[in-house]
């Protein structure tokens, strides 16, 4: 499944389908950026994080990708399964030197 | 232990009263964090300790008073509180101030009535 635009605030997939979550950023000077995991009753998780020097960086099951040119980052969750269930945030680091988050995608996961 | 702990887990305040959240790190870590995040919205920064000193206040109302005793700890007073200041507070910590990956505490669900 995949996001149709960006700041959408639900996604659902099919479990067992790759997940693309999407996020825009603001500023063009933001240098690092973090997708954290939130699930119900916790806080914040952090899940993988990318530096502006590279497009692309992988994880266990995960994948960031970053777009400088259109200040866009999107998190692909590889075979998703139930406890992938979470908001997820990307954060970008701004330049009065702290994370600022995006709104958040609920992602849900069909059995 | 890559643990942020916090203390209580839920808070019910009158605006008269005070009452104290806590939260506590084993990891060595030099910076904590106090952010508050409202339903369905994403954690907002309130306060930046970095080395026990006062970092950033994010322009946060004077009746919500951070301390922070020693490298481990960190408290955040609450007097005289609204009821728009319910929400869930979170704890963060990290190596340094600008290491942006912060370990984040469950959070205290605090209710103002």
């Amino acid at each position: 499944g995949e996001s149709v635009g960006l700041h959408l605030p639900t996604l659902s997939v099919q479990e067992g389908d790759n997940s693309i979550i999407n996020c825009a950023y603001s500023n063009s000077a933001s240098d690092y950026f973090i997708w954290y995991k939130q699930e119900s009753g916790k806080g914040p998780q952090f899940i993988i994080d990318i530096r502006s020097n590279m497009d692309k960086r992988q994880g266990q099951r995960v994948t960031v990708l970053l777009n400088k040119t259109v200040k866009h980052l999107s998190l692909q969750i590889a075979a998703t399964q139930p406890g992938d269930s979470a908001v997820y945030f990307c954060a970008e680091n701004a330049p009065s030197q702290k994370l600022v988050f995006g709104q958040g995608t609920r992602l849900t996961i069909n059995p | 232990d890559t643990e942020v702990t916090q203390t209580p887990k839920h808070l019910v305040m009158g605006m008269t009263n005070k009452k104290s959240l806590k939260c506590e790190q084993h990891m060595g870590h030099r910076a904590m964090y106090w952010y508050k995040q409202k339903a369905k919205k994403p954690p907002e920064l309130m306060f930046v300790y970095s080395y026990e000193k006062l970092s950033i206040n994010e322009s946060v109302p004077s009746r919500f008073s951070p301390e922070c005793p020693n490298s481990s700890l960190l408290n955040l007073h609450l007097h005289a509180l609204q009821p728009e200041d319910s929400a869930l507070y979170l704890c963060a910590s990290s190596l340094g101030q600008f290491d942006y990956e912060q370990y984040f505490g469950p959070g205290t669900r605090l209710t103002v009535t």
